[in-house]
This record gives structure tokens, C-alpha cells and sequence, in this order.
């Protein structure tokens, strides 16, 4: 089992806030990092992938870094949006392993 | 369009009743998982298929049971679910152990 923790739990911004949140993961024999955006009642939906030490990627408003040397990522939110309300999830994958281990997500309220 | 589709969205069941969730995807992905999140925990990986390739992980209980007739569909069986088993039930589609995983809106179960 893989040990992968997500903080803080939940966070609650003023619309128009830049934001962040911590994604740690075990860094020995690291493979690839997923995130998600969990909108209530729909499907969790895909991010980004991540798999280089260094990797910075960005998705509008969203952009996440990966240091696997010592095992975390953070995504950021500039300029928080009420419609960016929502968990996010990373999910990390060890070379060795069949599955991706999940966090328990960050909840992001954005308050307009 | 919905690409990877669960049904029902909400069931209610009794404590012992079988119940079977559903899951189909438009997307043609070799790779199909069953996840279960508890309130307040991480997605926990029930099973997996990698086209027929049925693969149980070591923790799901013999309670669990999962059928994969073609490549579009995918059910999970609880033969006597238990109070325990209330829980977020997630399917998800991918083309690769690494790539990106496509969810569906999950199924909501409550044991009573």
C-alpha cells in the first residue's frame, strides 16, 4: 500500500484568491502522478499526468509542479473562480505497482 | 456525451439484499476499475480488468464480486452487503496502466 496524503483537507477561498495544495507521495521508485477535479455530483475528471522530476504543467488557471526527489506535488489556482469549487485528487504509481493509490483530496470552496 | 456511464446513481439496499451496479463506457478502453470510497477516505482500488484479465486485489472481500462480459460493460456484485459497504462506489476507463483514468459520476450505496 502506498501512502498518499493531500493537504489541507479542505480549504475555503474568497473568490478571485490564488491558492494552492500539497500532494506527498513515497519518492522511491516513483512512476506517475495524476490529478483530478471532483465536482459534486459529477465524475471526477482528469487534470493532469505527471511522470518527470520538474514537470510543470498548466491548464488554464491550474498549473501543477512534481518533485519526485522528495515526493510531492502542488497544484495552484490563480485567481480562485466559484466554478473551481470542487475536491481534487491526486492519485501517484510506483514503477513496480499495478494500481494508482489515491489521496483523500483537498475540498476547495471558492466563496463569491 | 458521457463516455463512461454508471447506473443506478443512488441505490438503497437492505442489509444482506444482493445488489449489482453497472458500469459501460463508449471509449473502447482494454482497462476497466471498480474503486470504493468511504466518507472521508481515499478511492480504494476493489478490482481490476485488463480486457478479460481479471485482477483482485488482496484486500477486497469475497462479498465483492465482479463480471466483465464484453468490453463495454462492467458490473460489481455485492452478494450480502453489510452496513460497512455504504460507500461511493467509482468505475473508471483507461488505455494504459499509466494514462490518464476517465470516471464515471459513481454510484451512491446505502446499506440499511
Amino acid at each position: 500500500i502506498l501512502n498518499v496524503e493531500q493537504s489541507p483537507q479542505s480549504l475555503h477561498v474568497q473568490e478571485g484568491d490564488s491558492t494552492n495544495f500539497t500532494c506527498s507521495f513515497p519518492s522511491s521508485n516513483f512512476y506517475a502522478l495524476h490529478w483530478y477535479r471532483w465536482e459534486t455530483a459529477k465524475s471526477p475528471e482528469a487534470l493532469f499526468v505527471m511522470t518527470l522530476n520538474g514537470d510543470e504543467k498548466k491548464k488554464g488557471r491550474i498549473s501543477a509542479t512534481l518533485n519526485t526527489k522528495e515526493g510531492y506535488s502542488y497544484l495552484y489556482i490563480k485567481g480562485s473562480q466559484p466554478e473551481d469549487s470542487a475536491t481534487y485528487l491526486c492519485a501517484s504509481l510506483t514503477r513496480s505497482g499495478n494500481q494508482f493509490y489515491f489521496g483523500t483530496g483537498t475540498s476547495l470552496t471558492v466563496i463569491p | 456525451d458521457a463516455m463512461v456511464i454508471q447506473n443506478p446513481r443512488y441505490q438503497v439496499t437492505q442489509f444482506g439484499k444482493p445488489v449489482t451496479l453497472s458500469c459501460s463506457q463508449t471509449l473502447n478502453h482494454n482497462v476497466m476499475y471498480w474503486y470504493q470510497q468511504k466518507s472521508s477516505q481515499a478511492p480504494k482500488l476493489l478490482f481490476h480488468y485488463y480486457d478479460k484479465d481479471f485482477n483482485n486485489e488482496a484486500d477486497t472481500p469475497d462479498n465483492f464480486q465482479s463480471r466483465r462480459p464484453n468490453t463495454s460493460f462492467c458490473f460489481l456484485d455485492i452478494r450480502s452487503p453489510g452496513l460497512g459497504d455504504t460507500a461511493m462506489y467509482l468505475c473508471a476507463t483507461t488505455p494504459g496502466r499509466v494514462e490518464t483514468q476517465y470516471f464515471g459520476p459513481g454510484t451512491r450505496l446505502l446499506v440499511l
